[in-house]
């Protein structure tokens, strides 16, 4: 196990539906990511959290929403996704955000129905 | 732009051959290099980097991965394979100097076979 978990490991939400990925990491570290993960696709950076600031916003739809009410924990919030925001959801963790390695939770698999 | 390019979508090899999964890479100024791999289910994992220094990296599980400037390749290799790499492996370049995100390639499906 790296030291970050994620719940649920699976949802399935109808597009009018509102739900939360949570993230947590019991490394100590201070900063904190959200990627997409889609088949056969790089990995997108979606938004950047640093001692539960957010740094960066990859021009990410609104209609995810990211909350890092403390250093060790992360939420992405959702609400009227798409059929196309069905994916694998990660959360990463390092040191600090300019720290070599993150480490990355099991992710949460999405589908959109 | 920064950007990794992974070529093939999946490597096919034999238990025992060695193996090589490619990534070239565009950076303005010195790479910071990075190779993750993901098995079945699970989060991506850290497996080595280059910053700086011998152009030949050690990492974990016996990979390693050699920096070529010229070429700007960062290909992963190692000697003699197991079933068990069998796993999604992903090139990344650090974008922006130290402090910048990592730009990851789409990854590459390495297969084992017995």
């Amino acid at each position: 196990e790296t030291g970050v978990t994620q719940t649920p490991r699976h949802l399935v939400m109808g597009m009018t539906n509102k739900k939360s990925l949570k993230c947590e990491q019991h490394l100590g570290h201070n900063a904190m990511y959200w990627y997409k993960q889609s088949a056969k696709k790089p990995l997108e950076l979606m938004f950047v959290y640093s001692l539960e600031e957010r740094v960066e916003n990859n021009s990410v739809p609104s209609r995810f929403s990211p909350e890092c009410p403390n250093s060790s924990h992360l939420f992405l919030h959702l609400h009227t996704l798409q059929p196309e925001d069905s994916a694998l959801y990660l959360c990463a963790s390092s040191q600090d955000k300019g720290s070599y390695e993150q480490y990355f939770g099991p992710g949460t698999r999405l589908t959109v129905t | 732009a920064q950007s990794v390019a992974q070529p093939e979508d999946q490597v096919n090899v034999a238990e025992g051959n060695p193996l090589t999964v490619k990534c070239t890479y565009s950076v303005s100024g010195n790479p910071y290099l990075f190779w993750y791999v993901q098995y079945p289910n699970r989060g991506l994992q850290f497996l080595l980097k280059y910053i700086t220094g011998d152009n030949l990296v050690k990492g974990s599980y016996g990979f390693e991965a050699e920096f070529n400037k010229s070429q700007t390749s960062f290909h992963l290799k190692k000697p003699s394979a197991l079933v068990s790499d069998s796993a999604l492996y992903f090139c990344a370049v650090r974008a922006g100097g130290s402090q910048g995100n990592l730009i990851f390639g789409k990854g590459t499906k390495l297969s084992v076979k017995p």
